[in-house]
Protein backbone atom coordinates (compact mmCIF):
# COMPACT_ATOMS: atom_id res chain seq x y z
CA UNK A 1 0.00 0.00 0.00
CA UNK A 2 1.39 3.61 -0.01
CA UNK A 3 2.52 5.87 2.64
CA UNK A 4 3.68 8.79 3.80
CA UNK A 5 6.55 9.74 4.52
CA UNK A 6 9.31 12.39 5.68
CA UNK A 7 12.23 13.66 4.61
CA UNK A 8 13.92 14.15 8.02
CA UNK A 9 13.58 12.68 10.97
CA UNK A 10 15.08 15.41 13.12
CA UNK A 11 15.29 18.78 13.37
CA UNK A 12 16.86 21.47 15.69
CA UNK A 13 16.27 25.32 15.00
CA UNK A 14 17.20 28.32 17.11
CA UNK A 15 13.71 30.16 19.24
CA UNK A 16 12.88 32.67 17.15
CA UNK A 17 13.89 31.56 13.91
CA UNK A 18 11.39 29.35 11.52
CA UNK A 19 11.02 26.24 11.13
CA UNK A 20 10.74 23.75 7.81
CA UNK A 21 9.02 20.74 8.43
CA UNK A 22 8.62 18.18 5.13
CA UNK A 23 6.55 15.62 4.63
CA UNK A 24 6.25 13.47 1.11
CA UNK A 25 2.89 11.40 -0.09
CA UNK A 26 2.98 8.86 -2.87
CA UNK A 27 -0.73 8.20 -2.79
CA UNK A 28 -1.72 10.39 -5.86
CA UNK A 29 -5.82 9.95 -4.69
CA UNK A 30 -5.14 11.78 -1.04
CA UNK A 31 -7.25 14.36 -1.05
CA UNK A 32 -6.68 15.65 2.67
CA UNK A 33 -3.93 16.29 4.70
CA UNK A 34 -3.25 17.75 7.98
CA UNK A 35 -0.39 18.01 10.65
CA UNK A 36 -0.66 16.77 14.26
CA UNK A 37 2.12 17.90 16.78
CA UNK A 38 3.05 15.16 19.67
CA UNK A 39 4.56 15.92 22.71
CA UNK A 40 6.22 13.27 25.24
CA UNK A 41 3.88 11.27 26.78
CA UNK A 42 0.36 12.82 24.98
CA UNK A 43 -2.03 11.81 22.06
CA UNK A 44 -1.24 13.68 18.77
CA UNK A 45 -2.74 17.27 18.75
CA UNK A 46 -4.75 19.17 15.86
CA UNK A 47 -2.21 21.72 13.82
CA UNK A 48 -3.24 22.72 10.77
CA UNK A 49 -4.87 20.93 7.40
CA UNK A 50 -5.61 21.15 4.23
CA UNK A 51 -7.62 20.15 0.86
CA UNK A 52 -6.30 18.50 -2.37
CA UNK A 53 -7.58 21.32 -4.18
CA UNK A 54 -5.43 24.18 -2.31
CA UNK A 55 -1.58 25.31 -2.28
CA UNK A 56 -1.80 27.01 1.03
CA UNK A 57 -3.48 27.42 4.03
CA UNK A 58 -2.43 29.57 7.05
CA UNK A 59 -3.08 29.49 11.18
CA UNK A 60 -1.48 31.04 13.76
CA UNK A 61 2.11 31.13 13.03
CA UNK A 62 1.80 28.09 11.13
CA UNK A 63 1.39 27.38 7.34
CA UNK A 64 1.16 24.33 5.12
CA UNK A 65 1.89 23.95 2.13
CA UNK A 66 1.01 21.75 -1.01
CA UNK A 67 2.93 20.66 -4.08
CA UNK A 68 0.66 18.53 -5.88
CA UNK A 69 2.76 18.24 -8.70
CA UNK A 70 6.04 16.70 -6.49
CA UNK A 71 3.90 15.08 -3.85
CA UNK A 72 4.94 17.34 -1.32
CA UNK A 73 3.65 18.88 2.30
CA UNK A 74 5.28 20.99 4.13
CA UNK A 75 4.68 22.89 7.72
CA UNK A 76 6.21 26.00 8.35
CA UNK A 77 6.62 27.30 12.09
CA UNK A 78 6.95 31.15 12.04
CA UNK A 79 9.08 32.37 14.86
CA UNK A 80 9.75 29.13 17.10
CA UNK A 81 9.54 29.30 20.56
CA UNK A 82 10.42 26.04 22.93
CA UNK A 83 7.40 24.89 23.74
CA UNK A 84 6.78 24.22 19.92
CA UNK A 85 9.91 21.42 20.22
CA UNK A 86 7.88 18.26 19.71
CA UNK A 87 7.39 15.51 16.85
CA UNK A 88 5.28 16.53 14.30
CA UNK A 89 3.18 14.00 11.99
CA UNK A 90 1.95 14.35 8.63
CA UNK A 91 -1.55 12.43 7.50
CA UNK A 92 -3.14 11.83 4.89
CA UNK A 93 -6.59 10.53 3.78
CA UNK A 94 -8.44 9.70 0.46
CA UNK A 95 -11.13 11.87 1.38
CA UNK A 96 -15.00 10.74 0.12
CA UNK A 97 -16.25 8.10 2.45
CA UNK A 98 -12.56 7.63 3.15
CA UNK A 99 -12.18 8.55 6.89
CA UNK A 100 -9.09 7.11 7.74
CA UNK A 101 -5.97 8.46 8.30
CA UNK A 102 -2.30 7.19 6.73
CA UNK A 103 0.49 8.83 9.01
CA UNK A 104 3.80 9.54 8.34
CA UNK A 105 7.13 8.21 10.46
CA UNK A 106 7.38 11.72 12.15
CA UNK A 107 10.13 14.59 12.32
CA UNK A 108 11.43 15.78 16.28
CA UNK A 109 11.82 19.46 16.20
CA UNK A 110 14.25 20.65 18.95
CA UNK A 111 14.08 24.40 19.74
CA UNK A 112 17.11 25.66 21.32
CA UNK A 113 16.82 28.81 23.54
CA UNK B 1 -15.87 17.70 28.69
CA UNK B 2 -13.48 14.78 28.80
CA UNK B 3 -12.91 14.04 25.06
CA UNK B 4 -11.44 10.78 24.78
CA UNK B 5 -10.12 8.87 27.94
CA UNK B 6 -8.23 5.74 27.49
CA UNK B 7 -7.89 3.67 30.58
CA UNK B 8 -5.38 2.23 31.98
CA UNK B 9 -2.57 4.89 30.91
CA UNK B 10 0.32 1.95 31.75
CA UNK B 11 0.14 -1.73 31.79
CA UNK B 12 3.24 -4.71 31.88
CA UNK B 13 1.87 -8.18 30.64
CA UNK B 14 3.44 -11.36 30.17
CA UNK B 15 3.66 -13.34 27.32
CA UNK B 16 0.35 -15.39 27.30
CA UNK B 17 -1.33 -12.97 29.09
CA UNK B 18 -4.55 -11.68 27.71
CA UNK B 19 -6.14 -7.50 28.68
CA UNK B 20 -8.61 -5.53 27.25
CA UNK B 21 -7.92 -1.84 26.68
CA UNK B 22 -10.72 0.93 27.02
CA UNK B 23 -11.15 4.00 25.11
CA UNK B 24 -14.32 6.18 25.56
CA UNK B 25 -15.36 9.49 24.55
CA UNK B 26 -18.20 11.74 25.56
CA UNK B 27 -18.65 13.33 22.21
CA UNK B 28 -21.00 11.45 20.21
CA UNK B 29 -18.98 10.99 17.81
CA UNK B 30 -19.53 8.01 14.90
CA UNK B 31 -15.86 7.01 14.64
CA UNK B 32 -13.41 5.67 16.79
CA UNK B 33 -10.17 4.12 16.09
CA UNK B 34 -7.41 2.02 17.74
CA UNK B 35 -3.67 2.56 16.52
CA UNK B 36 -0.54 1.43 17.46
CA UNK B 37 2.74 3.70 17.67
CA UNK B 38 6.10 2.08 18.03
CA UNK B 39 9.80 4.17 17.38
CA UNK B 40 10.00 5.36 13.23
CA UNK B 41 6.86 3.63 12.70
CA UNK B 42 4.52 6.46 13.22
CA UNK B 43 1.00 5.66 14.35
CA UNK B 44 -0.59 2.46 12.48
CA UNK B 45 -4.17 1.59 12.45
CA UNK B 46 -5.04 -1.76 13.91
CA UNK B 47 -9.08 -1.30 14.05
CA UNK B 48 -11.64 0.94 13.40
CA UNK B 49 -15.27 0.93 13.88
CA UNK B 50 -17.96 3.70 11.72
CA UNK B 51 -20.66 2.98 14.59
CA UNK B 52 -21.83 1.27 17.73
CA UNK B 53 -22.09 -2.59 16.51
CA UNK B 54 -19.92 -2.42 13.75
CA UNK B 55 -15.47 -3.27 13.82
CA UNK B 56 -13.45 -3.21 11.18
CA UNK B 57 -9.71 -3.89 10.35
CA UNK B 58 -7.22 -1.74 9.92
CA UNK B 59 -3.24 -2.13 9.13
CA UNK B 60 -2.03 -4.01 11.28
CA UNK B 61 -5.29 -5.95 12.64
CA UNK B 62 -3.68 -9.61 13.81
CA UNK B 63 -3.49 -10.62 17.32
CA UNK B 64 -6.03 -7.63 17.82
CA UNK B 65 -9.94 -8.19 18.52
CA UNK B 66 -12.12 -4.92 19.45
CA UNK B 67 -15.88 -4.49 20.32
CA UNK B 68 -18.01 -1.64 19.92
CA UNK B 69 -21.20 -2.15 21.96
CA UNK B 70 -21.81 1.59 23.26
CA UNK B 71 -21.62 4.24 21.00
CA UNK B 72 -19.04 6.04 23.10
CA UNK B 73 -16.96 3.07 24.08
CA UNK B 74 -14.23 0.71 22.19
CA UNK B 75 -12.66 -1.99 23.40
CA UNK B 76 -9.40 -3.48 22.42
CA UNK B 77 -8.36 -6.85 22.88
CA UNK B 78 -5.39 -9.19 23.40
CA UNK B 79 -6.33 -12.73 23.84
CA UNK B 80 -2.93 -13.71 23.97
CA UNK B 81 -0.04 -11.15 24.49
CA UNK B 82 3.35 -11.41 22.31
CA UNK B 83 6.50 -9.40 22.97
CA UNK B 84 5.81 -7.55 19.46
CA UNK B 85 2.69 -6.08 21.07
CA UNK B 86 4.71 -3.40 23.27
CA UNK B 87 3.43 -0.29 21.92
CA UNK B 88 2.18 2.52 22.90
CA UNK B 89 -1.49 2.58 22.21
CA UNK B 90 -3.72 5.77 21.29
CA UNK B 91 -7.60 5.73 21.09
CA UNK B 92 -9.28 8.41 18.50
CA UNK B 93 -12.61 9.10 17.57
CA UNK B 94 -14.37 11.66 14.86
CA UNK B 95 -17.53 13.17 13.60
CA UNK B 96 -18.71 12.18 10.12
CA UNK B 97 -15.70 13.53 7.59
CA UNK B 98 -15.34 17.03 6.99
CA UNK B 99 -13.36 20.07 7.14
CA UNK B 100 -11.68 20.40 8.90
CA UNK B 101 -9.62 17.94 10.94
CA UNK B 102 -12.37 15.52 10.14
CA UNK B 103 -12.91 15.74 13.80
CA UNK B 104 -10.52 13.26 15.30
CA UNK B 105 -9.86 13.65 18.69
CA UNK B 106 -7.13 11.02 20.27
CA UNK B 107 -6.89 9.93 23.93
CA UNK B 108 -3.15 10.54 25.91
CA UNK B 109 -2.29 6.68 24.96
CA UNK B 110 -1.66 3.57 26.75
CA UNK B 111 2.32 2.26 27.14
CA UNK B 112 1.77 -1.54 27.61
CA UNK B 113 4.75 -3.66 27.49
CA UNK B 114 5.02 -7.39 27.11
CA UNK B 115 7.46 -9.46 28.75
Amino acid sequence: GESVGLHLPTLSVQEGDNSIINCAYSNSASDYFIWYKQESGKGPQFIIDIRSNMDKRQGQRVTVLLNKTVKHLSLQIAATQPGDSAVYFCAETLGGSNYKLTFGKGTLLTVNP
Amino acid sequence: NAGVTQTPKFRVLKTGQSMTLLCAQDMNHEYMYWYRQDPGMGLRLIHYSVGEGTTAKGEVPDGYNVSRLKKQNFLLGLESAAPSQTSVYFCASSYLRGFPNYGYTFGSGTRLTVV
